[in-house]
């Protein structure tokens, strides 16, 4: 079955600097990337996602790029602040199946 | 805002009682999930369910139980409750099977 690899598991950053976290997916089928932020005491919350037909996608602070040659996706986050302070998963699908998440990371924006 | 809800948000309940928590969803979703959530952060799936009187289990083997009588609702139950049982329970629900909606989950002690 599918494996999602997430790198790191935790990241601290500096209030304003950028965070970036890197999943690996094993299944070449995989055509859907979505990437969930859970914050304390909620459920994780979808926040962007990406298919296998586009490379790169943004949403204000928030980007997704996509190599499907190397099998591996990434969330790039901007200018942070305190509120992205947060665990981050990713996740990979193919056709029919279900969601297979990364193991999660927990980002810590510093003020 | 998530139309996806779970109760109770914490339970504390003594070893051997049996205990169903609930999940209730408004968005007519067809799939419904159930993960645990260790206190590492790991989402594992343990159960879901594609609709009415269709009920899987999921990829991490679990003792509790599911039921799938109406499309809105999803409960999950742990028949005789165990320390080992203690954990955060997530209830996710999609209309595609590509975007997940989770609840608030229930973190669950068994002392």
């Amino acid at each position: 079955g599918e494996n999602v690899e997430q790198h790191p598991s935790t990241l601290s950053v500096q209030e304003g600097d950028s965070a970036v976290i890197k999943c690996t997916y094993s299944d070449s089928a995989s055509n859907y990337f979505p990437w969930y932020k859970q914050e304390l005491g909620k459920g994780p919350q979808l926040i962007i996602d990406i298919r296998s037909n586009v490379g790169e996608k943004k949403d204000q602070r928030i980007a997704v790029t996509l190599n499907k040659t190397a099998k591996h996706f990434s969330l790039h986050i901007t200018e942070t602040q305190p509120e992205d302070s947060a665990v981050y998963f990713c996740a990979s699908k193919a056709a029919g199946n279900k969601l297979t998440f990364g193991g999660g990371t927990r980002v810590l924006v510093k003020p | 805002e998530a139309d996806i809800y779970q109760t109770p948000r914490y339970l504390v309940i003594g070893t051997g009682k049996k205990i169903t928590l609930e999940c209730s969803q408004t968005m007519g979703h067809d799939k419904m999930y159930w993960y645990q959530q260790d206190p590492g952060m790991e989402l594992h799936l343990i159960h879901y369910s594609y609709g009415v009187n269709s009920t899987e289990k999921g990829d991490l083997s679990s003792e509790s139980t599911v039921s799938r009588i109406r499309t809105e609702h999803f409960p999950l139950t742990l028949e005789s409750a165990r320390p080992s049982h203690t954990s955060q329970y997530l209830c996710a629900s999609s209309v595609s099977g590509d975007g997940y909606t989770f609840g608030s989950g229930t973190r669950l002690t068994v002392v």
